[in-house]
């Protein structure tokens, strides 16, 4: 069966750095996402991507976060200046349809550490 | 937006019992998924079920739309089985791609 697939699985960094998460959604999907779930909570949607452009966004997804899908098949998330409180799993999820009427598949996450 | 709530938050049971996981929402909803969260932290995707009944296995799961709740039912626990068990839902709201609102999730501990 189809997979996204995330990289890397466990990301470290400095308090104010930059950090890109990569995804590989299924290949003939065409709605992206990333959520986010800080530990012990539930999982928050992000943001929402289709035919190059962001669809929808929550209040979380400010102007630290941007998200672009620089080829055919990798869709990324870059947080531009991390904060201790980006520290969570990160997992994105690609839909064949936007309009719900889909499941949405999830990657494994990735796991983001800020120190 | 639309609440998620699921009941009960913790549930501590003994391998071959069986539960009861329920989701309420407060609004009309056009997707809901069930998954399982894995220890490692993987989500597990266990059914798409934005209404009607489905079978996997040990594993079922009942959506009555028009009483907004749906219903996961676990069969003879396994101890694999343990983990948090999230229902996800999405109201379409006519615009782009809306992502899934999860609730808070059902902590589920299987002992031997």
């Amino acid at each position: 069966e189809p997979e996204v697939t995330q990289t890397p699985s466990h990301q470290v960094t400095q308090m104010g750095q930059e950090v890109i998460l990569r995804c590989v959604p299924i290949s003939n999907h065409l709605y992206f996402y990333w959520y986010r779930q800080i530990l012990g909570q539930k999982v928050e949607f992000l943001v929402s991507f289709y035919n190059n452009e962001i669809s929808e966004k929550s209040e979380i997804f400010d102007d630290q976060f941007s998200v672009e899908r620089p080829d055919g098949s990798n869709f990324t998330l870059k947080i531009r200046s991390t904060k201790l409180e980006d520290s969570a799993m990160y997992f994105c999820a690609s839909s064949w349809e936007g309009t719900s009427n889909q499941p949405q598949h999830f990657g494994d996450g990735t796991r983001l550490s800020i120190l | 937006g639309i609440q998620v709530e699921q009941s009960p938050p913790d549930l501590i049971l003994q391998e071959g019992a069986n539960s009861t996981l329920r989701c309420n929402f407060s609004d009309s909803v056009n997707n809901l998924q069930w998954f399982h969260q894995n220890p490692w932290g993987q989500l597990i995707n266990l059914f798409y079920i934005p209404s009607g009944t489905k079978q996997n296995g040990r594993l079922s799961a009942t959506t009555v739309a028009t009483e907004r709740y749906s219903l996961l039912y676990i069969s003879s626990s396994q101890t694999t089985d343990s983990g948090v068990y999230f229902c996800a839902v999405v109201r379409y709201s006519g615009g782009g791609a809306d992502g899934l609102t999860f609730g808070k999730g059902t902590h589920l501990i299987i002992q031997p």
